[in-house]
């Protein structure tokens, strides 16, 4: 039931590009996105509310496909402050909250 | 702005004792929830309120544990008694609205059960 991110873990270096999938086994009617760096509460980054709809906040970008029930979340030209644990958040019906695995995400200088 | 205010940011206890965590959620905000993380089992929703009203407590873990929302600014989180497989840390988080809207962290606390 717990939504599956991939990849599990990912390092980069500044200025490389990700993409990280979130896939749920149920119908999805939002997903959230938020990052959570190492000791800190997760942050709320951006929600998707519609089949199709995409975001952008500054070059982190996600998409939402609604009939696949999938999200994705990219992340452009990577800065070393994009480090942490991206998780998905999803609402597979009632307003009872799911959080994806998690993707561990690391940037190198 | 005042963010979402959980305490203590660190428990450290011995098994068997009561727990009390505690939470106070942005003004205004009219859904809490409350949330436990784990390496092993992810970031897990134990029990969210609406207007004060529990609505879903079926994350909650055991009988050990329960939830109260006395008034619009106050939650509490108690486990009694507590067992060394408690230790995570707990995450108070709110939100506005029907649903839609982001959810609001605290600091959340780290309680360690020896």
């Amino acid at each position: 039931q717990q939504p599956v991110q991939s990849p599990q873990a990912v390092i980069l270096r500044e200025g490389e590009d990700a993409v990280i999938n979130c896939s749920s086994s149920k119908a999805l009617y939002s997903v959230h996105w938020y990052r959570q760096k190492h000791g800190e509460a997760p942050v709320f980054l951006m929600i998707l509310l519609k089949g199709g709809e995409q975001k952008g906040h500054d070059k982190i970008s996600a998409s939402f496909n609604e009939k696949k029930q999938q999200s994705s979340l990219y992340l452009t030209a990577s800065q070393l402050s994009y480090s942490g644990t991206y998780f998905c958040g999803t609402r597979p019906g009632t307003y009872k909250y799911i959080f994806g695995t998690g993707t561990r995400l690391k940037v190198l200088a | 702005d005042a963010g979402v205010i959980q305490s203590p940011r660190h428990e450290v206890t011995e098994m068997g004792q009561e727990v009390t965590l505690r939470c106070k959620p942005i003004s205004g905000h009219d859904y809490l929830f409350w949330y436990r993380q784990t390496m092993m089992r992810g970031l897990e929703l134990l029990i969210y309120f609406n207007n004060n009203v529990p609505i879903d407590d079926s994350g909650m873990p055991e009988d050990r544990f329960s939830a109260k929302m006395p008034n619009a600014s106050f939650s509490t989180l108690k486990i009694q008694p507590s067992e060394p497989r408690d230790s995570a840390v707990y995450f108070c988080a709110s939100s506005y609205g029907q649903g839609y809207q982001p959810q609001h962290f605290g600091d959340g606390t780290r309680l360690s059960i020896l």
